[in-house]
């Protein structure tokens, strides 16, 4: 059965310092991976997917597949980064639901910024 | 921009009662869901929705719990006869299909089984 781990609960680094938030893995097949953020008093939203490989906020995140992670990162950290993570991993759906999204999320992680 | 919206944003209710969860979809969205979050826990998968039957179920979703759309706008949650453990975060969240892994959530509705 697929896992994500994220085993930081809490995590406090300074404005301006390196953040990394960590994400682990485990599924049998090729994962899909993304990370979820939700600011104080809105809704979950989606951050990044890893297949886009893209850069949203300053934030990316790799998929190791080696270490079967998918961690976080942002060189330097901002105020308004401050928030609840999740990692999350898609699948395993049935064949014939495409589009359908049956996510596996971690438990999380609340960064905070420390200005 | 359209949003996900849920009613109520909380309920309390006694055990055995029977509850309904609300939510309306983004308007052009094919797919819906419900997913909870027990507090201190993970957000997890309960059932997903598209062209009017259950997709996927998880283990979670027993017979207890019933998903309908009756109008073609609203998707509810129905709990039969809750239970202590059903105290939770109720998310919705629907999407068009197309765009891998992203969800548009509401902003829930915390269920309180006392």
């Amino acid at each position: 059965a697929q896992r994500v781990t994220q085993p930081e609960k809490l995590l406090s680094v300074f404005k301006g310092a390196p953040v990394e938030l960590k994400c682990n893995y485990s599924y049998s097949g090729s994962p899909e991976l993304f990370w979820y953020v939700q600011y104080s008093r809105q809704r979950l939203q989606l951050l990044l997917r890893h297949i886009s490989r893209e850069s949203i906020k300053g934030f990316t995140a790799d998929l190791n597949k080696g270490e079967t992670s998918f961690h976080l990162k942002k060189p330097f950290a901002q105020e308004e980064d401050s928030a609840m993570y999740y990692c999350a991993l898609s699948g395993p759906g049935l064949e014939s639901n495409f589009g359908n999204e049956k996510l596996t999320f971690g438990t999380g992680t609340r960064l905070t910024i420390i200005p | 921009e359209p949003e996900v919206t849920q009613t109520p944003s909380h309920q309390v209710t006694q055990m055995g009662q029977e509850v309904i969860l609300r939510c309306v979809p983004i308007s052009n969205h094919l797919y819906f869901y419900w997913y909870r979050q027990i507090l201190g826990q993970k957000v997890e998968f309960l059932v997903s929705f598209y062209n009017n039957e259950i997709s996927e179920k998880s283990e979670i979703f027993d017979d207890q719990f019933s998903v309908e759309r009756p109008d073609g706008s609203n998707f509810t949650l129905k709990i039969r006869s809750t239970k202590l453990e059903d105290s939770a975060m109720y998310f919705c969240a629907s999407n068009t299909g197309g765009v891998a892994g992203e969800l548009f959530f509401g902003e829930g509705s915390r269920l309180t089984v006392l």
